[in-house]
């Protein structure tokens, strides 16, 4: 079964500083990766998603990019970050079968 | 695309009572509807999953329904326990082979 590892679990950060969160799959070959902000309430807000190494589709503009440099990483950055980057965010990855697995989520404060 | 809708947004059960989620989709191509669930400061964890060629599924105290000529599904837990409460998310595969996800049910079980 996978397995996601995300770090770091929370993160203060100011603003305009930069920012990197990693993500790490175990557990399968050449899955479907995705990062997912969580704000304040419930909603999952897909960011960017990724099928295979270099190939990053982005779901809607803003502040954050995403790269992927190897089969199994996938890293979320930011040059400046906005007050509003503020939230839960989500690491997924989609392997063999149907369902998601999700990461254990990075909390992010911008102050 | 697809658009999935989730209700209630707040559940509030005694403990050993039932509790019903109910989700909607849009895109009869729709084939494939995991359920996840979230506890606080966590990701969120498949706990079942329905594929269209079936119309319910159960695990011990959790079961979901699929009715895709009125397109919607709905999760049920019984004998509901503390250890229960979190947040509910549906979800379903669309036609693009995204996951569109619900906006989640606060679920609380008071003893």
């Amino acid at each position: 079964s996978q397995t996601i590892h995300q770090w770091p679990a929370t993160l203060v950060q100011p603003v305009g500083s930069p920012l990197s969160l990693e993500c790490t799959v175990e557990g399968t070959s050449n899955p479907n990766l995705y990062w997912y902000r969580q704000a304040a309430g419930r909603g999952l807000q897909l960011l960017f998603y990724s099928v295979g190494i270099g190939q990053i589709s982005s779901e809607v503009p803003q502040n954050l990019s995403a790269s992927r440099p190897q089969d199994r990483q996938f890293i979320l950055s930011s040059k400046k970050l906005l007050l509003s980057d503020s939230g839960f965010y989500l690491c997924a990855s989609r392997g063999r079968v149907y369902g998601y697995t999700f990461g254990s989520g990075t909390r992010l404060t911008v102050v | 695309g697809e658009n999935v809708e989730q209700h209630p947004s707040t559940l509030s059960v005694q403990e050993g009572d039932s509790a019903v989620i109910k989700c909607t989709y849009s895109d009869s191509a729709s084939n494939y509807f995991p359920w996840y669930k979230q506890e606080l400061g966590k990701g969120p964890q498949l706990i079942i999953d329905i594929r269209s060629n079936v119309g319910e599924k159960k695990d011990q105290r959790i079961a979901v329904t699929l009715n895709k000529t009125a397109k919607h599904f709905s999760l049920h837990i019984t004998e509901t326990q503390p250890e229960d409460s979190a947040v509910y998310f549906c979800a379903a595969l669309d036609s693009w082979g995204k996951f569109q996800f619900g906006a989640g049910t606060q679920v609380v079980v008071t003893p």
